[in-house]
Formats: structure tokens, C-alpha cells, sequence
């Protein structure tokens, strides 16, 4: 079993649109969980954390945890092109799974002008 | 803004080479990582480290890595005979505290076997 899924996409969205991302995580005890944008051939850059149920919201992003159903999604509010990358979801998976985080396969976004 | 340096940005070498990967973490980070990620594929954990020792490794992370703090800031990533399926981009990354507040990795040095 996958510990962290992902679609992989790609997902289209116009510029101006919301983009909604999901993710599903195997471990019911996951304490934490991040999402991080990859622009092509670069390194993961950390955009969102969340620890509570509920929603958080940063500028045009908004990240939704709910603990009860293993799920975690990123919402961008008036995408641009320059959101178009792809997006990873990482969660640290229990405390049996110490101090790292796994991540999903990521879900690439493509914003058209 | 603090950020984590990676040396070299692009290394090709001959299949049963050894390789050493190298990287900076930023000053005050105590938690130190190595992930990589082949071309097309996911974000893989390699090991971390903290405290001067491994606190986890993967599966991948067998004989042939090894990992080391050889002075108070550089932290590398050794594989002692590299294979054709170790090509792959290598990133490093540290966090301040445990893996629970997420870390920063840095820009990652691309593998090439041949």
C-alpha cells in the first residue's frame, strides 16, 4: 500500500481559476503535513504546512486537513502561469517513521494564459 | 534568506567510480537529510542524520552509502561504487528542528552514470 498518493496529472486549469489539489496518506497517527511546489529540474521549495484539522490559508494558497478521512488538499486561488509545476505532498508518517517525511509522486499543474 | 548549498550541480561519472556529494546546510539547522529523486519519479528518502549519527536510512541507503559531518558545517554523501540505476538528482536538505516543522532542501546535485 502507497503510503502517500497523489494524481499525478496533469491538471489544466485557466489563468485565473482555482486549482485544487488532493492527497491521501496510509498512516492514521501522521502528525504533520507540507506541501512543496518542484518547478522542472529543480528542488522542492516548501509553500504550505499543516498540523490541524481544519483549513490554513497563506496569500493564495489554502491547505485542508482532515484527519478523520487521511486526506490533505491545496487550493490556489487565481492561478497564474508561473503556479504551473508540480506539486508535492509530504507527510511525516508516525512516530515509528522518525524523523523524515515521505512524499507523494506529485501532481503536476498546468496554468494557461 | 538562509539557504542550503550543494556542490557539484552536475557530476558524470564512470560505473564503479566513487562519488562524493557534498552540501552546506544552513548554520543553525540541527537535522540533516539526503533524499534523491530519478528522473520522472518521486522524492525518495535516503537517510538523516543528527546529533553526528544516522537516525534512520532507507532501503536504498545499503553498503555502498555512507554519509558523514567531517567538520562543523559540510555534510556529505558518499557512494563508494556507483551503478548505472544510482543516476539521479541528489538533494540535501536540514531542518532546525525535527522533521515535524518540514525542511529546506537545497538545489540538489544531478548524478549521471555511464
Amino acid at each position: 500500500q502507497k503510503e502517500v498518493e497523489q494524481n499525478s496529472g496533469p491538471l489544466s486549469v485557466p489563468e485565473g481559476a482555482i486549482a485544487s489539489l488532493n492527497c491521501t496518506y496510509s498512516d492514521r497517527v501522521s502528525q504533520s503535513f507540507f506541501w512543496y511546489r518542484q518547478y522542472s529540474g529543480k528542488s522542492p521549495e516548501l509553500i504550505m504546512s499543516i498540523y490541524s484539522n481544519g483549513d490554513k490559508e497563506d496569500g493564495r494558497f489554502t491547505a485542508q486537513l482532515n484527519k478523520a478521512s487521511q486526506y490533505v488538499s491545496l487550493l490556489i486561488r487565481d492561478s497564474q502561469p508561473s503556479d504551473s509545476a508540480t506539486y508535492l505532498c509530504a507527510v511525516n508518517i508516525g512516530k515509528a517513521a522518525g524523523n523524515k517525511l515521505t512524499f507523494g509522486g506529485g501532481t503536476r499543474v498546468l496554468v494557461k494564459p | 534568506e538562509p539557504e542550503v548549498t550543494q556542490t557539484p550541480s552536475h557530476q558524470v561519472t564512470q560505473m564503479g567510480q566513487e562519488v562524493i556529494l557534498r552540501c552546506v546546510p544552513i548554520s543553525n539547522h540541527l537535522y540533516f537529510y539526503w533524499y534523491r529523486q530519478i528522473l520522472g519519479q518521486k522524492v525518495e528518502f535516503l537517510v538523516s542524520f543528527y546529533n553526528n549519527e544516522i537516525s534512520e536510512k532507507s532501503e536504498i541507503f545499503d553498503d555502498q552509502f555512507s554519509v558523514e559531518r567531517p567538520d562543523g558545517s559540510n555534510f556529505t554523501l558518499k557512494i563508494r561504487s556507483t551503478k548505472l540505476e544510482d543516476s539521479a538528482m541528489y538533494f540535501c536538505a536540514s531542518s532546525e528542528r525535527e522533521a515535524n516543522y518540514g525542511y529546506t532542501f537545497g538545489s540538489g546535485t544531478r548524478l549521471t552514470v555511464v
